[in-house]
């Protein structure tokens, strides 16, 4: 079974400063894997994924990602935090299956300016 | 393009009332996804889709009901709500495939009952 963990509930980072929101996957195979942001009262909106190639994936709004399949991880990064950037994140794992998105409980992130 | 659309935004049902949650997505897309959001608890996946007339269980199926007779609704059915429903939903639809973002999100229902 498919199974993703961010182990972080809340993340709080100076404005400016760099910023990582942790996440870690299981899955049989090859893994398919999403970032999505939710800005309160919204749903959920894409914000970068991995299926093959460069482990560095770059998304919307600066964010990227760094896919580490030894360490089956999948960690968000952005090098300069904005008060803007504040919200949920969560990390999504699927097999190559077409199977539905397992979405880890979400990682709060405050900018605090 | 609308994307995908859900209908009531808001609802607050008596326990035991029945109500349907629309959806619907002009994207042409063949899969379709009924979540529930709890604080604290991420998306857990209630029901899926993969084509009209083709329904499958999630993670937490128990209590309601879904129908797909066109590619672009997907109805979610409370027959008898309970407390324990009381939840902000989410519909969402894909294609198959690697292509595009994933899975495109409605902006959800928050439904509360009492």
């Amino acid at each position: 079974a498919q199974s993703v963990a961010q182990p972080e509930d809340q993340v709080n980072v100076a404005e400016g400063n760099p910023l990582t929101v942790k996440c870690t996957y299981s899955v049989s195979g090859n893994p398919y894997l999403f970032w999505y942001v939710q800005y309160p009262n919204r749903g959920l909106q894409f914000l970068l994924k991995y299926i093959t190639g460069d482990n560095l994936v770059k998304g919307s709004y600066g964010f990227e990602a760094e896919f580490n399949k030894s360490q089956t991880s999948f960690h968000l990064k952005k090098p300069s935090a904005l008060v803007s950037d504040s919200a949920l994140y969560f990390c999504a794992v699927r097999d190559t299956r077409n199977t539905p998105l397992v979405f880890g409980k979400g990682t709060r992130l405050s900018v605090i300016a | 393009n609308a994307g995908v659309t859900q209908t009531p935004k808001f609802r607050i049902l008596k326990i035991g009332q029945s109500m349907t949650l629309q959806c619907a997505q002009d994207m042409n897309h063949n899969y379709m996804y009924w979540y529930r959001q709890d604080p604290g608890m991420g998306l857990k996946l209630i029901y899926y889709s993969v084509g009209a007339g083709i329904t499958d269980k999630g993670e937490v199926p128990n209590g309601y009901n879904v129908s797909r007779s066109t590619t672009e609704d997907f109805p979610l059915r409370l027959e008898l709500a309970a407390p324990s429903q009381t939840s902000v939903y989410f519909c969402a639809s894909s294609s198959s495939g690697t292509s595009g973002m994933g899975q495109y999100f409605g902006p959800g229902t928050r439904l509360t009952v009492t």
